[in-house]
């Protein structure tokens, strides 16, 4: 099976870097996606790696390490509409990878 | 506009009384995932489909049905709702590529 770990909660303010982090555990492996959702709205699709190393997508990056089941992903510039729930997700082997496993979910919360 | 719906938005039931919830995306992608979403659990996967006619079960699929019938709906279908069924559930669709489209996700109260 997979399962993913992530940080319940981060705070951080304005103008501010943060790391959210995330650890799997997977039979196998086919790369691990970021999403972010806002309170009440639908989770949108933020990044995916599927190879070592950083993507960069303006101020938002993702990094990974399969030698280390770990990725990140990385905000600059914190602004408050990046108060949101973080998740990252991999695909599940055992389906064929087919079906995607979310983590629990990390909130950021962006203050003044 | 490429989009995902669903409907009903928001839906109060009562115990055993059947309800279906549509979902549609026009994109033509080939691969559609009913989740739920709980406090303190995250996005839990109830059903997906691959393509036309073929289904399988997510880490959810206890009292939940699905079909798939045309490429462009999904519907999830609850026979007789319990209220351990009371939850956020969100629709998705994807073609071969990792991106994956969330309906507005629709809020379920079963009394």
């Amino acid at each position: 099976g997979q399962s993913l770990e992530q940080p319940s909660e981060v705070t951080a303010v304005e103008g501010a870097i943060v790391q959210i982090n995330c650890t799997y555990q997977t039979s196998g492996f086919y790369g691990l996606s970021w999403y972010q959702q806002h309170d009440g709205g639908a989770p949108t699709f933020l990044s995916y790696n599927a190879l070592d190393g950083l993507e960069e997508t303006g101020r938002f990056s993702s990094f990974l390490s399969r030698s280390d089941s770990y990725g990140y992903l990385l905000l600059q510039e914190l602004q408050m509409k990046d108060s949101a729930s973080y998740f990252c997700a991999v695909r599940d082997q055992n389906t064929g990878f087919q079906k995607l496993v979310f983590g629990t979910g990390t909130r950021l919360l962006v203050s003044p | 506009e490429a989009q995902v719906t669903q409907n009903p938005r928001y839906l109060i039931t009562v115990t055993g009384k059947k309800l279906t919830v549509t979902c549609s995306q026009n994109m033509n992608h080939e691969y559609m995932s009913w989740y739920r979403q709980d406090p303190g659990l995250g996005l839990r996967q109830i059903y997906y489909s691959m393509n036309v006619e073929v289904t399988d079960k997510g880490d959810v699929p206890e009292g939940y049905k699905v079909s798939r019938k045309e490429k462009r709906n999904f519907p999830l279908i609850l026979e007789s709702p319990s209220p351990n069924q009371t939850s956020l559930y969100f629709c998705a669709s994807r073609s071969g590529k990792e991106t994956q489209y969330f309906g507005p996700g629709t809020r379920l109260l079963v009394l």
